[in-house]
């Protein structure tokens, strides 16, 4: 298995720019989730799904952030516009129901910087 | 409320022990985790423990569970180079589609020659 993917692994863009950051998770797991990742902050869920349906999303950060899942296969968080402070590691993770330890797999992260 | 602690830094030499600690909220977690985080990389889970289990033994890693005080450790014997990293400590909440970890800031270790 390829692992979680995530695309791009870094993004430069300009405020007020719309970014899309691109996750494909493990395939048969039925959990995505969405974090970022600061200094200051830490780990910070943004938002997961389970079988594709958003279970709990309030830890987007305002309205500008969002996110969805079309697919088992596929998923997307986006945000515009962007601003500054929403420069971080954005990580995708996985995991499979019913299946202890329900552990996480982690993609490799992307780095967004916005100048 | 959830909260997970870890101390945020540990500097030791290589091939000394390492002990990094987390204190936990949730009496209920079923399963907690250890997680390690190289530059520029993502996490990986390095290990876990049931809640029913107090040690847990894999290779040069160690966890030790005290339930009574929501403690959980990690050692690592003969701390080499490569162990350089950032370690997350995470708890196991809630049940089926809800449940979620709840994870610590890490604790940065660094091992110096």
């Amino acid at each position: 298995d390829a692992g979680v993917i995530q695309s791009p692994r870094h993004e430069v863009t300009e405020m007020g720019q719309e970014v899309t950051l691109r996750c494909k998770p493990i395939s048969g797991h039925n959990s995505l989730f969405w974090y970022r990742q600061t200094m200051m902050r830490g780990l910070e869920l943004l938002i997961y799904f389970n079988n594709n349906v958003p279970i709990d999303d309030s830890g987007m950060p305002e309205d500008r952030f969002s996110a969805k899942m079309p697919n088992a296969s596929f998923s997307t968080l986006k945000i515009q516009p962007s601003e500054p402070r929403d420069s971080a590691v954005y990580f995708c993770a996985s995991s499979q129901d019913g299946r202890p330890p329900y552990g996480y797999t982690f993609g490799s992260g992307t780095r967004l910087t916005v100048v | 409320g959830e909260d997970v602690e870890q101390s945020l830094f540990l500097s030791v030499r290589e091939g000394d022990s390492s002990v990094i600690n987390c204190t936990y909220t949730d009496s209920s977690s079923t399963y907690l985790y250890w997680y390690k985080q190289e530059p520029g990389a993502g996490l990986q889970l390095l290990t876990y423990i049931f809640s029913n289990m107090d040690m847990k033994q894999d290779q040069r890693l160690t966890v030790l569970l005290n339930k009574k005080d929501k403690h959980l450790s990690l050692r690592i014997a003969d701390t080499q180079t490569g162990d350089s990293a950032i370690y997350f400590c995470a708890e196991s909440m809630g049940a089926g589609n809800n449940r979620k970890l709840i994870w610590g800031l890490g604790t940065s270790l660094a091992v110096n020659p």
